[in-house]
């Protein structure tokens, strides 16, 4: 199984413009998560969603939205993109949002604002 | 609120040697607690878990024990490789939050 795929790889993108990074999972989990990882700062959660049809603000949310149409996508939305959100976005979900619940990672996408 | 601590790198070690990270977190409740490594250029991956008081999660030669007492969840290697070169986080996850709390990440670097 693929697991979680998250797309584009790497983008480069203007100040001030939009863009949406995607993220789909094949396990039928059901809570998803979207970090952004910085050098020195380990990482840091954006959004979340326990179940499809439900999203929450995590530690970082400014400049940022998300939706859950369903259980196995969650886009990540930047309106008006500014050099600040530079970093490593990394996609990630869960079986469930029980303590033991391991989480599991998407590749990462890079994103440069310049 | 929830937190967690764990050594600053980055770590350098000769391949063979001896490995701890230490990670201690907040005492509230009774998380589950994982370390997860991410390899250079990849996502975060479950090296091992624990669920409970005094349980031992191993995986690849790492062990960590889940220490209520001391409220710590030190990572241990008998002997590091250079394939072990990567960076380790401690995680735990309260019920009280459906979120797991990372830490800032270790990153180590064997030798050969």
């Amino acid at each position: 199984t693929a697991g979680i795929t998250q797309a584009p790889t790497s983008q480069i993108l203007a100040a001030g413009r939009s863009m949406t990074l995607r993220c789909t999972q094949d396990m039928r989990h059901n809570a998803m998560y979207w970090y952004r990882q910085d050098l020195g700062l380990g990482l840091r959660l954006i959004h979340y969603s326990n179940t499809a049809g439900t999203t929450g603000k995590g530690e970082v949310p400014d400049g940022y939205s998300v939706s859950r149409a369903n259980t196995d996508d969650f886009p990540l939305t930047l309106a008006s993109a500014v050099p600040s959100q530079t970093s490593v976005y990394f996609c990630a979900s869960s079986r469930g949002t029980s303590e033991s619940n391991e989480q599991f990672f998407g590749p990462g996408t890079r994103l440069t604002v310049l | 609120g929830n937190s967690v601590t764990q050594m600053e790198g980055p770590v350098t070690l000769s391949e063979e040697a001896f490995l701890t990270i230490n990670c201690t977190y907040t005492a509230t409740g009774y998380p589950s607690l994982f370390w997860y490594v991410q390899y250079p250029g990849e996502g975060l991956q479950l090296l091992l878990k624990a669920t409970k008081a005094d349980d031992k999660g191993s995986n690849k030669g790492f062990e960590a024990t889940y220490r209520k007492e001391t409220t710590s969840f030190h990572l241990e290697k008998g002997s590091v490789q250079v394939s072990d070169s990567a960076v380790y986080f401690c995680a735990p996850r309260y019920s009280s939050a459906s979120k797991i709390i990372f830490g800032s990440g270790t990153r180590l670097s064997i030798r050969p």
